[in-house]
């Protein structure tokens, strides 16, 4: 499986933006980049997902690196509810149904 | 749309019991996945299905199994239970499984083996 690199964990303050980076160097070109958060006790909440162009909806920004070797997560305004583990996971193309694999992913603190 | 939805919540089982935890997908969605989630080594793919077969697999001991029924709803099960299988495990929905679907994950069932 491709691997991504992440920083163990971060920091922020309420109401500022945080980009959180992704390294993944060993990329194919049929693999999404997709982002998960968790908060203790509850089940992984999609975040973002992309391919090779950049995307945003209403949680976060996703701004992918022209090689696709690196990604950052961009939450505009964070808030404490955005306290959570960030994962950055490849789901690669074929026959990898339904499967995405979680490393250790970034914990982000939100001071207020 | 109602989400992903496990049964039960919480479990306590001996060692040696055999345990079946279930899993109703979001409507619509017919690929369902399985996933353990303990301390020591993370969240962990158990295994896949899609139109009741089983597309695709972790690496996990033969104890560990699954199905699904043609109304996409899953169960999987454990049998033999060992200390170690003291989790947290996780359902997630998909339309197909396809690479680029957005998985979508229930709340979990937490497991504890006593």
């Amino acid at each position: 499986d491709a691997k991504t690199t992440q920083p163990n964990s971060m920091e922020s303050n309420e109401e500022e933006p945080v980009h959180l980076p992704c390294n993944h160097s060993t990329i194919s070109g049929t693999d999404y980049i997709h982002w998960y958060r968790q908060l203790p006790s509850q089940g992984p909440e999609y975040v973002i997902h992309g391919l090779t162009s950049n995307v945003n909806n209403r949680m976060a920004s996703l701004a992918i690196a022209e090689d696709r070797k690196s990604s950052t997560l961009i939450l505009h305004r964070a808030t404490l509810r955005d306290a959570a583990v960030y994962y950055c996971i490849l789901s690669q193309g074929g026959t990898s149904y339904g499967k995405l694999t979680f490393g250790q992913g970034t914990i982000l603190t939100v001071h207020p | 749309k109602a989400g992903v939805t496990q049964t039960p919540r919480y479990l306590i089982k001996t060692r040696g019991q055999q345990v079946t935890l279930s899993c109703s997908p979001i409507s619509g969605h017919r690929s369902v996945s399985w996933y353990q989630q303990t301390p020591g080594q993370g969240l962990q793919f158990l295994f896949e299905y899609f139109s009741e077969t089983q597309r695709n697999k972790g690496n996990f001991p033969g104890r560990f199994s699954g199905r699904q029924f043609s109304n996409s709803r899953s169960e999987m099960n454990v049998s033999t239970l060992e200390l170690g299988d003291s989790a947290l495990y996780l359902c997630a929905s998909s339309l197909t499984g396809a690479s680029g679907n957005t998985i979508y994950f229930g709340e979990g069932s937490w497991l504890t083996v006593v």
